[in-house]
Formats: C-alpha cells, structure tokens, sequence
C-alpha cells in the first residue's frame, strides 16, 4: 500500500489566478497520476508524471493549464493555471503499484 | 459508447438486503478489473479486486464475464455504511492508465 499526503484539502480561488497542490508519498514509485473530478462525475486522468522526464497528458490537456513538477520519486505538484469557474472541480493525485490506485485525500477547488 | 459504463443509479436499498450492479467494458482485451468505493466528498478506495473465478470478501461479491464483457458487485446484507459510490475500473493491460466508470450510487435506509 501507500500512503499520500495531498494539499491543500480545499481552496477558493479568483479567476485568472493559478493554484499549485502537492502531494507528498511515503515511498518512492516511479509514475505518479493525477485526476480530475467533475462534479457527479468520475474521474478524469489528466496526465501521469514521471520523475526526470516531462509529464504525459491526456486528451483535452495541456501543459501550460496543467504544468506538472515531478522532482523526485516521492513528491508531485499540479498547477492549475489562470482558472476559470469551469476548473472547479476535485484534484486528486494517486500512485498505482501493482495496477491497485491509491489516492490522496483530494483538493476541492473552486474558482470564484 | 464509453469504455467503462455503469447505471448511475441511485440504487435504493432496505438496511438488510441484497444489491447487485454490474459494469460493462467495451475492450475484450482488457486485462484487470477492480471495484472502488468513493464516499461523499473523500478520495476512492479499493474495495475488491475482481478475478476470472469470482471472489468473495465478507457480503461482498465480484464477478467477471468475459464473454458479455462485465464485471458485477454483490452486496448482501446491507449496512447503512454500504452507502456510497461504487466506481469499476479497468486496466487494459499491465502499465496502462486505469478507465473509471461513472459510479453506481447506492443508498442503504433503515
């Protein structure tokens, strides 16, 4: 299992403002995702971030609205950039050793 | 059509009986299957694994048909702590991202 400590839990934020969260592992795994999820919806893969190399993103997302650190092999930050009321949503970030998702507690973020 | 899809629901259920949903996957070469349990306003978390034999953990069963390409999620017994979003994910084969679906709804009442 892992254990993952994401921040901040919730945030409201202006448009037009950028908004980075953080999510700390407490082991080293060497792909680490992040999700977003729509209100009533599922979840979403935004892009899956490696250490050393830049992040994969999925289709409909992009770098400069989601840039994505991975400094290390325990530690990831997603920022949203420039947010409209349409980025409201939850973030999550999650590792998956032996294809089983684990998840951080998820950032509620809503752009006012 | 969606590559995972699941009956949004709600799905209600009397404290004590037996609920049963299943999802459908559109790729037969999809390797892995999972079920997830995401409470209000909390992260997911792996509730059962899913094997071609069927498995069993307590009230809650999981079932794989490959052949009409579904998964299935038996709880019996219902407990008002049933109440929750249940969300089938599939992995199409090792290393690959995993595909959620909508998440079945499912309300437990006394």
């Amino acid at each position: 299992s892992a254990v993952i400590s994401q921040k901040p839990s919730r945030d409201i934020c202006q448009r037009g403002t950028s908004l980075t969260i953080q999510c700390q592992v407490d082991s080293q795994v060497t792909m680490m995702f992040w999700y977003r999820q729509q209100p009533g919806q599922s979840l979403t893969l935004i892009a899956t971030a490696n250490q050393g190399s830049e992040a994969t993103y999925e289709s409909g997302f992009v770098i400069d609205k989601f840039p994505i650190s991975r400094p290390n092999l325990t530690f990831s930050t997603l920022t949203v950039s420039n947010m409209s009321p349409e980025d409201s949503s939850i973030y999550l970030c999650s590792v998956e050793p032996s294809a089983r998702a684990f998840f951080g507690q998820g950032t509620r973020l809503t752009v006012v | 059509r969606k590559e995972v899809e699941q009956d949004p629901g709600p799905f209600n259920v009397p404290e004590g009986a037996t609920v049963a949903f299943n999802c459908t996957y559109s790729n037969s070469a999809s390797q892995s299957f999972f079920w997830y349990r995401q409470d209000c306003r909390k992260e997911p978390k792996l509730l059962m694994s899913v094997y071609s034999s069927g498995n069993e953990d307590g009230r809650f069963t999981a079932q794989l048909n490959r052949a009409s390409q579904y998964i299935s999620l038996l709880i019996r017994d219902s407990k008002l702590s049933d109440s929750a979003t249940y969300l089938c994910v599939v992995i199409k084969a090792a290393g690959n991202k995993l595909t959620f679906g909508g998440g079945t709804r499912v309300l437990v009442k006394p």
